[in-house]
């Protein structure tokens, strides 16, 4: 696609849900990384792909965070039993190859109630 | 191990008056070093980056920065503000290859810019 497409936009789940965002990463673009970005705090790396293989996902807060990008594409990242704390803006972004620029979607807003 | 600290979470200028925005970071190996900005509603553009080579980066808007390793510096500037430069900038500090070129990000500073 044109650029780096996430989904939903804004998502408010009660504590406990289960939760799965989208990414849609540019077309041809091998890497596709996530970072989770605290209201007033910078975004902070949570893992990252090389097509469909994951070398880094140290940034991961918990074994509840998973993510997976099956077919070197579009991404998801899955928050399992949802905690307030998990309340944050979460950010994809994508680019050529490690160390190209990135070029980042708008985020997906998630509220935890 | 690397990390980013921007000086100031909040800078006020007045339109046409000189932008500084001071980045410091600390890197373990050769860093490439880049600034974001945010708009409102909007997902992180970027503005420039360092990888190697000249120290003076100019980028988009009229903005550039300078990589001083001895101060282990990359402070972000632009001689005269402009309304439309109100937005939240992030200062970012990478790896070479082997790190996966994943980004550590400062916390941000958000530029008001008065009339």
């Amino acid at each position: 696609g044109a650029g780096v497409s996430q989904s939903p936009r804004y998502k408010v789940t009660k504590r406990g849900q289960d939760v799965t965002l989208r990414c849609d990463p540019i077309s041809s673009h091998a890497t596709l990384y996530w970072y989770q970005q605290a209201l007033g705090q910078g975004p902070e790396f949570l893992t990252y792909f090389n097509y469909e293989a994951q070398p880094d996902k140290s940034g991961l807060p918990s074994d509840r965070f998973s993510a997976e990008r099956p077919e070197g594409s579009i991404s998801t990242l899955t928050i399992q039993r949802t905690e307030q704390r998990d309340s944050a803006m979460y950010r994809c972004a994508s680019s050529p190859g490690p160390g190209a620029e990135a070029f980042f979607g708008q985020g997906t807003r998630l509220t935890v109630v | 191990a690397q990390s980013v600290t921007q000086l100031g979470s909040h800078v006020s200028v007045s339109e046409g008056a000189l932008v500084l925005l001071r980045c410091n970071y600390s890197s373990s190996v050769p860093p490439y070093l880049f600034w974001y900005v945010q708009y409102p509603n909007q997902g992180l553009q970027l503005l420039l980056k360092y990888t190697t080579g000249a120290t003076l980066v100019k980028g988009i808007n009229g903005f550039e920065a300078e990589f001083k390793k001895s101060e282990t510096s990359f402070h972000l500037t632009k001689p005269s503000a402009h309304m439309s430069d109100a937005a939240e900038y992030f200062c970012a500090v990478s790896g070479i290859y082997n790190q996966g070129g994943k980004l550590i990000f400062g916390q941000g500073t958000e530029l008001s810019v008065k009339p």
